[in-house]
């Protein structure tokens, strides 16, 4: 069964600061994704990674995927508070449907 | 329409009624999905819809869950007998083509939810 775990559950940042978080999955997938969530609303797609080595950035976020591992992290650079939202990452295996969630990552960052 | 538009935003539910959850997905978006997401928890599938395929019902934690698409539009999402511990949102979502993901990885888009409470 496929198992997806992220951590941290909850990050408290300063503003400026670096920090990773981490996603764990149990076995081999080949469809990684991360989500942004703003209390009370929907889901906002951020990233799919696909290959073993898939780097992607966008402003502040940039994702990484290792397959051999089965890592994928999320790296927020000069973190700034529009950034405070919870994280969740997804994986997907070639022939299921069930895209498993981690539990996501409460994060906030402060003055 | 623009994205993935769900219906109602919000219902509160008296407990044993039966609720029905609308989703309208991306126009030309043949898969579309369902999931779960209790209060500060992740999510949790339940659905999955592909084109003309069957199905993939296996996330449906009881028989009082069902959903049905009519071709690759509009789909329902019914809870009969409702319990408080289905109060959640219930959010759907929809993407081009699930060609395994190794040639399209496309993204899935998500509706804003319905947000249900069982009282």
């Amino acid at each position: 069964e496929l198992k997806v775990e992220q951590n941290p559950l909850f990050l408290s940042m300063q503003e400026g600061k670096n920090y990773t978080i981490y996603c764990n999955y149990s076995t081999t997938s080949d469809r990684l994704y991360w989500y942004r969530q703003d209390p009370g609303k929907s889901l906002e797609s951020l990233f799919v990674l696909l290959s073993n080595g898939a780097v992607k950035q966008e402003g502040r976020l940039m994702a990484s995927l290792d397959t051999k591992a089965r890592l994928s992290t999320l790296h927020i650079t000069a973190a700034v508070h529009d950034l405070s939202a919870t994280y969740f990452c997804a994986v997907a295996q070639y022939n299921n449907n069930d895209m498993r969630f981690g539990a996501g990552t409460r994060l906030t960052v402060k003055p | 329409g623009a994205g993935v538009s769900q219906s109602p935003s919000n219902k509160v539910t008296e407990k044993g009624k039966d609720v029905e959850l609308r989703c309208d997905p991306i126009s030309g978006h043949t898969a579309l999905y369902w999931y779960r997401q209790r209060l500060g928890q992740g999510l949790e599938f339940l659905i999955y819809f592909q084109g003309n395929s069957a199905p993939d019902k296996s996330g449906l934690p009881s028989d009082r869950f069902s959903a049905e698409r009519t071709g690759e539009s509009v789909s329902t999402l019914t809870i009969q007998r409702t319990q408080q511990e289905d109060s959640a949102v219930y959010l759907c979502a929809s993407s081009l083509s699930h060609n395994g993901g190794r040639v399209s990885g496309n993204t899935i888009y998500f509706g804003e939810g319905s947000w249900l409470t069982v009282v």
